[in-house]
């Protein structure tokens, strides 16, 4: 089936630094890309929609300076935290969205594990 | 707004034994509702879906009937084995197309079965 590869897995970064998360659809094309959150013991959130060529639509709440979204392909999507701070640590995943001929499917990456110290 | 209740994990069973995860849900309208799984390491696969009341979604196993007058979708197995251990969510997505793949999560249930 189709895949979504998410890298890294995991990463430790200190506070300040900027961290980039990778989304690759690997045998489709992505005509949209979702990227959530989840802290511990919470559910996952929707942080941001994303379509090939055209600026992010960003969820209530979510900073679009501090969380960048680029979307440069249909097989490619990215999210920078900028100047990640300890609150910042949670649990990333993305989603990508493929229209076919009769639906529309849903393939999600493994996630990321981002600790900010 | 959009809302979805999970039943809380993590919960422990014997191989064989009977799964109930308990999901329900507060939205406007006919939303559609999924169940999402997660084993380790891996992305969220879906596992079934229902778009209107009453339908029932399966897969390996594992069913779930759209219940609108109760506001659930609760996801059932008879005989639970080791390889069902992975964390599973409990989602809908708005009414309207243009919605699709918006997803509203439950905080997720984290099933471990031991041999």
């Amino acid at each position: 089936g189709a895949v979504v590869s998410q890298h890294p897995s995991r990463v430790i970064c200190k506070s300040g630094t900027s961290v980039k998360i990778e989304c690759r659809s690997l045998d489709f094309q992505a005509t949209t890309m979702f990227w959530y959150r989840q802290f511990p013991k919470q559910s996952l959130m929707l942080m941001a929609t994303s379509n090939e060529g055209s600026k992010a639509t960003y969820e209530q709440g979510v900073e679009k300076d501090k969380f960048l979204i680029n979307h440069a392909s249909l097989t490619l999507s990215t999210l920078t935290v900028t100047s990640a701070h300890p609150e910042d640590s949670s649990f990333y995943i993305c989603s990508a969205r493929v229209v076919g001929q009769s639906n529309e499917k849903l393939f999600f990456g493994s996630g990321t594990q981002l600790s900010v110290l | 707004g959009d809302s979805v209740t999970q039943m809380e994990g993590p919960v422990t069973l014997s191989e064989e034994a009977f799964l109930t995860i308990n999901c329900t849900y507060t939205a406007t309208g006919y939303p559609s509702l999924f169940w999402y799984v997660q084993y380790p390491g891996e992305g969220l696969q879906l596992l079934l879906k229902a778009t209107k009341a009453d339908d029932k979604g399966s897969n390996k196993g594992f069913e779930a009937t759209y219940r609108k007058e109760t506001t659930s979708f609760h996801l059932e197995k008879g005989s639970v084995q080791v390889s069902d251990s992975a964390v599973y969510f409990c989602a809908l997505s708005g009414a309207g197309g243009t919605s699709y793949g918006k997803l509203t999560f439950g905080q997720g249930t984290i099933l471990t079965v031991h041999p």
